[in-house]
């Protein structure tokens, strides 16, 4: 069955240091989307990409990079990770964007000390 | 302000009542419209859309009021596995946006 994965599903890692956090999907969706979720902020958006080398800022973007160098992957890099990016991160794609579904994979839970 | 607004709850009911949500929306422009559920630390999964004309699906009921800007969610005959978090979604400007959701608790 087709799928949305994500790794790792939980990390420490230190404020200063590089993380990248995985998504792959199976569904050959050109769509994808990074969202984080804290409480009492829902998710909101980091970056989007529409296709392969496509790549978008949310609106909540600053310390967050992405790449799409293929269908499948969208990779989430953190460049000097902060405690304030401490938080619950989704990955989703969608084969189209009005009316469409959005699929998400099971969540990271990144917490920097 | 938020794009959109919900009231978090909790909503503590007991089984078999009638529960319904609301949710606000900013941007008149919105195109698309959505209800999410979300049980607690798992991913938000599609749980129905809203189309201008109303549309439900078995026990859950949505409607959508393009003039006050709201969405909402009816729930009858509530369950036990109903229990979660209702995320409410709107589309626009390429983008989607999601409220902070509403808790419902749905006791014996």
């Amino acid at each position: 069955d087709a799928e949305i994965t994500q790794s790792p599903r939980h990390k420490i890692t230190e404020t200063g240091r590089q993380v990248t956090l995985a998504c792959h999907q199976t569904w050959n969706h050109n769509n994808m989307f990074w969202y984080r979720q804290d409480l009492g902020h829902g998710l909101r958006l980091i970056h989007y990409s529409y296709g392969v080398q496509d790549t978008n800022k949310g609106e909540v973007s600053d310390g967050y990079s992405v790449s799409r160098s293929n269908t499948e992957d969208l990779p989430l890099t953190l460049e000097s990770a902060a405690s304030s990016q401490t938080s619950v991160y989704f990955c989703a794609s969608s084969v189209g964007l009005a009316g469409y579904e959005q699929y998400f994979g099971p969540g990271t839970r990144l917490t920097v000390t | 302000r938020k794009e959109v607004e919900q009231d978090p709850g909790p909503f503590n009911v007991p089984e078999g009542a009638t529960v319904a949500f609301n949710c606000t929306y900013s941007n008149s422009a919105s195109q698309s419209f959505f209800w999410y559920r979300q049980d607690c630390r798992k991913e938000p999964k599609l749980l129905m859309s809203v189309y201008s004309s109303g549309n439900e699906d078995g026990r859950f009921t949505a409607q959508l009021n393009r003039a006050s800007q709201y969405i909402s969610l009816l729930i009858r005959d509530s369950k036990l596995s109903d229990s979660a978090t209702y995320l409410c979604v709107t589309y626009n400007f390429n983008k989607f946006y999601f409220g902070s959701g509403t808790k419902l608790n749905v006791k014996p």
